[in-house]
């Protein structure tokens, strides 16, 4: 597509439920990143992605969260047993290939954990 | 590791006047430095990039920023502020080379005053 396209763009949920965000990064990109950004700080970042391989995890804050880029395009950032802490802007990015750093965002997705 | 610190989490200038903004790095390999910014209710978008060569890089809508080494810095600058300029300005770091993921900093949000 034209743009890293995410969706939902908002998702209110209960404490405990699982939550699913996916993002569509721009076609042809091989990187792709997850970030979280509460607000008023900046984006933290969370997985990043080469083709389908989960290159770096180690921003995941526990292991309710997980990602997955099964084809090396659309990605899900899956939260279970969703907790308030939780919520926060989710952001996808892509990137033509990592050694850029040049990251191209989606407009987020905006999770609210009640 | 990698990391940025951005000095003053809010900036206020005058329409016309000058603007600077501040961001000092810390990298265990030589850096690439981004400014990104971010418009309300919007995703971030590159302003420029720092990898190698030219220290002083110009980027969108005016704004230059200058590589230094020596004093660990990467600071954002624009001649005369205009009111379309009020954002979040974000500025992050990533290693050379390889899959690198880029860290940003907390932000700055700046104010134009007219």
């Amino acid at each position: 597509g034209a743009g890293v396209s995410q969706s939902p763009r908002y998702k209110v949920t209960k404490r405990g439920q699982d939550v699913a965000l996916r993002c569509d990064p721009i076609s042809g990109h091989v990187s792709l990143y997850w970030y979280r950004q509460a607000l008023g700080q900046g984006p933290e970042f969370l997985t990043y992605f080469n083709y389908e391989a989960q290159q770096d995890k180690s921003g995941l804050p526990n292991d309710r969260f997980s990602a997955e880029r099964p084809e090396g395009s659309i990605s899900t950032l899956t939260i279970q047993r969703t907790e308030q802490r939780d919520s926060a802007m989710y952001r996808c990015a892509s990137s033509l290939s990592a050694s850029t750093g040049e990251l191209f965002f989606g407009e987020g997705s905006r999770l609210t954990v009640l | 590791a990698q990391s940025v610190t951005q000095l003053g989490s809010h900036v206020s200038v005058s329409e016309g006047a000058l603007v600077l903004l501040r961001c000092n790095y810390s990298s265990s390999v030589p850096p690439y430095l981004f400014w990104y910014v971010q418009y309300p209710n919007q995703g971030l978008q590159l302003l420029l990039k720092y990898t190698t060569g030219a220290t002083l890089v110009k980027g969108i809508n005016g704004f230059e920023a200058e590589f230094k080494k020596s004093e660990t810095s990467f600071h954002l600058t624009k001649p005369s502020a205009h009111m379309s300029d009020a954002a979040e300005y974000f500025c992050a770091v990533s290693g050379i080379g390889g899959y690198q993921k880029v860290t940003f900093g907390t932000g700055t949000k700046l104010q134009v005053i007219p």
